[in-house]
Formats: structure tokens, sequence, C-alpha cells
């Protein structure tokens, strides 16, 4: 059982260039998210989905895009990359009817450098 | 906004020496907490979680945490630290109104020296 799986782990990209994250589960989780880790702030969510074919904006969804066609995959688009979209970004999922008794599970994360 | 909140940034702590790291959140109504863990280089893990019930919640390694709804308050402790609990650790809660995303704080970065 993979879990929660993120490709790439590391991406260097010039400041304009666009590259997709792609986040996999396998756990038939109805919800999954994007978050992005910077140094003192935390993780903040980018954006999110209650299922198949919905998405919805975060508290930072600036300068990315995403989609779900698939049950168990969830995109994450930058368009034109920006250094200050350096970061490190962590997918999530979790069931519908059981996030609040036990919370997300996390993939291994994607560093981000934007030059 | 509902918000959680760490005010310990960073700790330095020797081996055995006792934890708390304090969390507290805005009030809103009924919150679930949760306590992550992320050790170096590696994705987050759940380390333990209220949802209802008895407020002193014990999790992995040894670790607990109370609830203290008078205080908004879900503090992690441990006992005895030791070397290999050097790593960041995140307050996250689902609060009312905010629908079912984790909200997390900044995080409180633990060095446990030898």
């Amino acid at each position: 059982n993979a879990g929660v799986t993120q490709t790439p782990k590391f991406r260097v990209l010039k400041t304009g260039q666009s590259m997709t994250l792609l986040c996999a589960q396998d756990m038939n989780h109805e919800y999954m998210y994007w978050y992005r880790q910077d140094p003192g702030m935390g993780l903040r969510l980018i954006h999110y989905s209650v299922g198949e074919g919905t998405t919805a904006k975060g508290e930072v969804p600036d300068g990315y895009n995403v989609s779900r066609l698939k049950k168990q995959n969830f995109l994450l688009g930058l368009e034109s990359a920006a250094p200050s979209q350096t970061s490190v970004y962590f997918c999530a999922s979790s069931y519908s009817n059981r996030v609040r008794v036990d919370g997300y599970t996390f993939g291994s994360g994607t560093r981000l450098t934007v030059v | 906004a509902q918000s959680v909140s760490q005010h310990n940034h960073h700790v330095i702590l020797s081996e055995a020496a006792s934890l708390e790291l304090g969390c507290n959140y805005s009030y809103g109504g009924t919150v679930n907490l949760f306590w992550y863990v992320q050790y170096p280089g590696q994705h987050l893990q759940l380390l333990l979680k209220y949802f209802s019930g008895d407020p002193l919640v014990k999790g992995i390694k040894g670790f607990e945490a109370e609830f203290i709804k008078s205080k908004f308050s879900f503090n992690l402790r441990k006992p005895s630290v030791q070397w290999s609990d050097t790593a960041e650790y995140f307050c996250a809660g689902i609060l009312t109104g905010g629908g079912n995303k984790l909200t997390f704080g900044t995080g409180t970065q633990l060095k446990v020296e030898l």
C-alpha cells in the first residue's frame, strides 16, 4: 500500500516555465489537498478537492491551477513559475467521513526551486 | 478567520529534559485537534489527535497532549525527550466554519542535544 505518492521529488525551474506536480493516492480517499510549506509560515492550503471533478481554492491559490480528473489523482500546475513559488509542496488526502477523526495522510513532498 | 497558533518557534533541549510545546486555537465551537511531526527531510506524520472524550490524549513515541477548552489550548508534552525527537512539530485543527480542512500552526522546530 503506497499511500500518497508525489512526483517529482525535486525540481528546479526557470522563471516563467511551467510544470505539473502529480499526487496519487491508492486509499480511495475522497478528499485531496495541496499545501505549500515555507519557513516560519507552516503549511498553507493552496487548493483542495472534495471529489472527482471538483476543486476549490484554499488560502494561497494565486499562480496555481489544479485538476482532479480521476479520484486517485490530484494535479497541481504552475503556468508561469515565479521565485516566490520556491517552496516545498505537500499533497494530502483523507476520507470524507473520517477527516475529523483521522486527519490527513501526507505525501513525501516536492521541493521546488524557481530561479 | 479561525486560526491555530504556536508561540514557540524554536526550542532547544538536552536529552532527558521535559518538553511542552504550546498550541492555541481561536474559539469557534467544535474543534478537532492534531499534532503532526516532521522529521528532517520527511513528510508529516500524525503524532496524536483529539476528537472527543478524554481531554488527555496519548500518542506515539511517548507524546501526549491535553485539550483545555477554557484556555483554547492543546499543548504537546513529553516527560523525557530523546535526540531522535529532533524534528518540526505542527499543531493543526479542524475548526468550526472551516469545512473539513486542516488549519496549521506555523510549527515549532525542536532540537534535542546530546
